[in-house]
C-alpha cells in the first residue's frame, strides 16, 4: 500500500525553468525527507523537514512541510541538467517505527539544455 | 570514510533458487535497514536490524529474511525466488536505530529472476 503520492510522475523541462514536485499523504508523519536518486546509485538525502509549515532552502531548492504534516513540496528554481534524477519523498513515522521510511511514488525529472 | 557497500552489485537467478545479499554499513553505524525498489511498487521497507536484533519489519512474506552480525554487517536472504522478486535491493545504515539519525544508502544489488 503506497501511502505517499507524488506528482507529477514524470517531468521533462529545459534548463532555466522552474518546477514544483508535490508529495501528499493521508497519514501524519513526524517528519518528511526528500531524496534524489541517480541511476546505479542509492537515494541521497537532500533535506529533512520537521515542523508543520516549515520552509527550508538549499541553494535553488525550496522544501515545504504542510501545516498538517501530511504533505510536502519541493520547488526548484532555474533547473540545471545536474538536477536530473528521481526525486523521492519519504515519511518518517513516530517512535519505534521511525526507521521504517515510507517512500513516495517518485518523480522522475529530466532537465535538458 | 567509506560509504555503505553492497555485494554483489548484480545477480541473476532462476525461479525456485535462493539468494543471499550482503551489506556493510558505514564504520560505526549499528543500524541497517533493507528496502526493495521496483518500477511498480517503488521503494518498500523490508526490515531493520540494530545490534543483531530485528527491530522493524515490513509487509513481505517469510521468504524474505535477514540477519546482522556482531560487526554490524548484514545479510538478507530470499528463498524460493519468484519472478516478482526481481528488483533493486537497497540497504541503508545509520548511527542509531529507529529514526534517531540519517540513513545512508548503498548503491544496491540488482537481482534478476528468470
Amino acid at each position: 500500500t503506497q501511502l505517499l503520492e507524488q506528482s507529477p510522475q514524470f517531468l521533462s523541462i529545459q534548463e532555466g525553468e522552474n518546477l514544483t514536485v508535490y508529495c501528499n499523504s493521508s497519514s501524519v508523519f513526524s517528519s518528511l525527507q526528500w531524496y534524489r536518486q541517480e541511476p546505479g546509485e542509492g537515494p541521497v538525502l537532500l533535506v529533512t523537514v520537521v515542523t508543520g509549515g516549515e520552509v527550508k532552502k538549499l541553494k535553488r531548492l525550496t522544501f515545504q512541510f504542510g501545516d498538517a504534516r501530511k504533505d510536502s513540496s519541493l520547488h526548484i528554481t532555474a533547473a540545471q541538467p545536474g538536477d536530473t534524477g528521481l526525486y523521492l519523498c519519504a515519511g518518517v513515522g513516530y517512535g519505534g517505527t521511525a526507521s521504517k521510511l515510507t517512500f513516495g511514488t517518485g518523480t522522475r525529472l529530466q532537465v535538458t539544455l | 570514510k567509506a560509504g555503505v557497500t553492497q555485494t554483489p552489485r548484480y545477480l541473476i537467478k532462476t525461479r525456485g533458487q535462493q539468494v543471499t545479499l550482503s551489506c556493510s554499513p558505514i564504520s560505526g553505524h549499528r543500524s541497517v535497514s533493507w528496502y526493495q525498489q521496483t518500477p511498480g511498487q517503488g521503494l518498500q521497507f523490508l526490515f531493520e536490524y540494530f545490534s543483531e536484533t530485528q527491530r522493524n519489519k515490513g509487509n513481505f512474506p517469510g521468504r524474505f529474511s535477514g540477519r546482522q552480525f556482531s560487526n554490524s554487517r548484514s545479510e538478507m536472504n530470499v528463498s524460493t525466488l519468484e519472478l516478482g522478486d526481481s528488483a533493486l535491493y537497497l540497504c541503508a545504515s545509520s548511527l542509531v536505530a529507529s529514526g534517531g539519525g540519517q540513513q545512508f544508502f548503498g548503491p544496491g544489488t540488482r537481482l534478476t529472476v528468470l
